[in-house]
Order: C-alpha cells, then sequence, then structure tokens
C-alpha cells in the first residue's frame, strides 16, 4: 500500500514553454501533497505543501505564479512550472500523506512518487 | 548549525557487512522519525518509521531512536550490492500546520561484491 504515481518520469521542453507535472496517490486519501526540487548530490528541498481544496502554502524563495499547483481532488495534485528556462532544469519530486495511509500513526508519513527530470532547453 | 546532521560519505562495505547508519538532531520537539532510500535519479522509498525511543525491526533493517541523546541509527544485515543507494533521515515536528519533514543530508552507501 501507500503508492504514489508520478508522471511523467522525465520531461524535455523548450524554453518559454510550460510543463504539468501529476502527483497520484493510488491506494489512499491523500489530504496533504508535497512538492520538491533536487539538485544533484543534495537533499530534497520543499518547494510548497498542498491540501485538497485550498491555496498551496510556497516556501520562502519559490515563486508561486512560475510554480503552480493545483491539488483538486485527494488522489491529485499538479505542478505546472510555468515560461521555464533552462535555471528551472532539476528534479521535482513529489509526496502525499493522507489519513487512511496504512497503520497507526502512519498518516503522518510522506510517501513519495519516483520524480520527474526536467530538463529545459 | 542544521537541525538534522548527517555523514554525507561515501560509506563503502563489502557485501554481507552490517551497514550502520546515524542521524543526530538539536530539535528535541521531533516525534516521528523516517528511513528512506533514495537510488540515483528516483524518489525515495520509505524503509522504516519510528515514534518512540528504542528499536524497531524490518527484516535486515533495524531503526533504533534514542531521544535522550537525539540520536537515531538505521542497520543493515547481511548488505547486498542493491543496497548501494543515499539514504536519507527525516523527521516530523507535529503542530497544526504543515508537519513538514526535515531531513539530513543524506549517507551514500556503496556495498560492494
Amino acid at each position: 500500500g501507500a503508492v504514489v504515481s508520478q508522471h511523467p518520469s522525465w520531461v524535455i521542453c523548450k524554453s518559454g514553454t510550460s510543463v504539468k507535472i501529476e502527483c497520484r496517490s493510488l491506494d489512499f486519501q491523500a489530504t496533504t501533497m508535497f512538492w520538491y526540487r533536487q539538485f544533484p548530490k543534495q537533499s530534497l528541498m520543499l518547494m510548497a505543501t498542498s491540501n485538497e481544496g485550498s491555496k498551496a502554502t510556497y516556501e520562502q524563495g519559490v515563486e508561486k505564479d512560475k510554480f503552480l499547483i493545483n491539488h483538486a481532488s485527494l488522489t491529485l495534485s499538479t505542478l505546472t512550472v510555468t515560461s521555464a528556462h533552462p535555471e528551472d532544469s532539476s528534479f521535482y519530486i513529489c509526496s502525499a500523506r493522507g489519513g487512511d495511509a496504512g497503520a497507526l500513526g502512519a498518516k503522518n508519513i510522506q510517501y513519495f512518487g519516483a520524480g520527474t527530470r526536467l530538463s529545459v532547453l | 548549525q542544521k537541525e538534522v546532521e548527517q555523514d554525507p560519505g561515501p560509506l563503502s562495505v563489502p557485501e554481507g557487512a552490517i551497514v550502520s547508519l546515524n542521524c543526530t538532531y538539536s530539535n528535541s520537539a521531533f516525534q516521528y522519525f523516517m528511513w528512506y532510500r533514495q537510488y540515483s535519479r528516483k524518489g525515495p522509498e520509505l524503509l522504516m518509521y519510528t515514534y518512540s525511543s528504542g528499536n524497531k525491526e524490518d527484516g535486515r533493517f533495524t531503526a533504533q531512536v534514542d531521544k535522550s541523546s537525539k540520536y537515531i541509527s538505521l542497520f543493515i544485515r547481511d548488505s547486498q550490492p542493491s543496497d548501494s543507494a543515499t539514504y536519507l533521515c527525516a523527521m516530523i515536528l507535529l503542530k497544526a500546520a504543515g508537519n513538514k519533514l526535515t531531513f539530513g543530508g543524506g549517507t551514500r552507501v556503496l556495498v560492494k561484491p
């Protein structure tokens, strides 16, 4: 249980275009989803937290107009990188946390997707 | 000083050896402690999580939490080359909003055949 699917796994786009990344919880309802960015050989950096039906909460320094997050249902969140530029090239990872994801206490645990490698040319 | 400290490694061990990983933390209010494994270009995979001090075992993995010393450990018995990955410790401070994960920097482990 507690499977999170992220799609696509790799995307290449031209500078100035927008890219959408999907994150789905397959076997539990994700009341909260998180979006991270990871640079090579570094740990994960939280970009934003989203609760179903609410606006996302962005971390300091993250441009909310560039990284649009939608969490329209309990199983789906999307991250749209708008007007992407080469400096946006990175590894983006989502995670999900939910009330029915397994044993007692597991509702506080985040389960991660496989990540999306974005390359902006 | 970072809230969670973790030796970056790399930690190189021969196949079959015990891998010993640890993290120290500064905030005594952390309540949940997790270990994730991350292969190159993949998302982190949850290995174990604990809530209280003590040991928790799952197959070849044992997690230890010592809240009095603010120190957590992960042991991997009978290590295999497939265990070569980066291991991330993470902690949660439960509060009204967020419940965000605080990560260590990760330890790269190499298990040599």
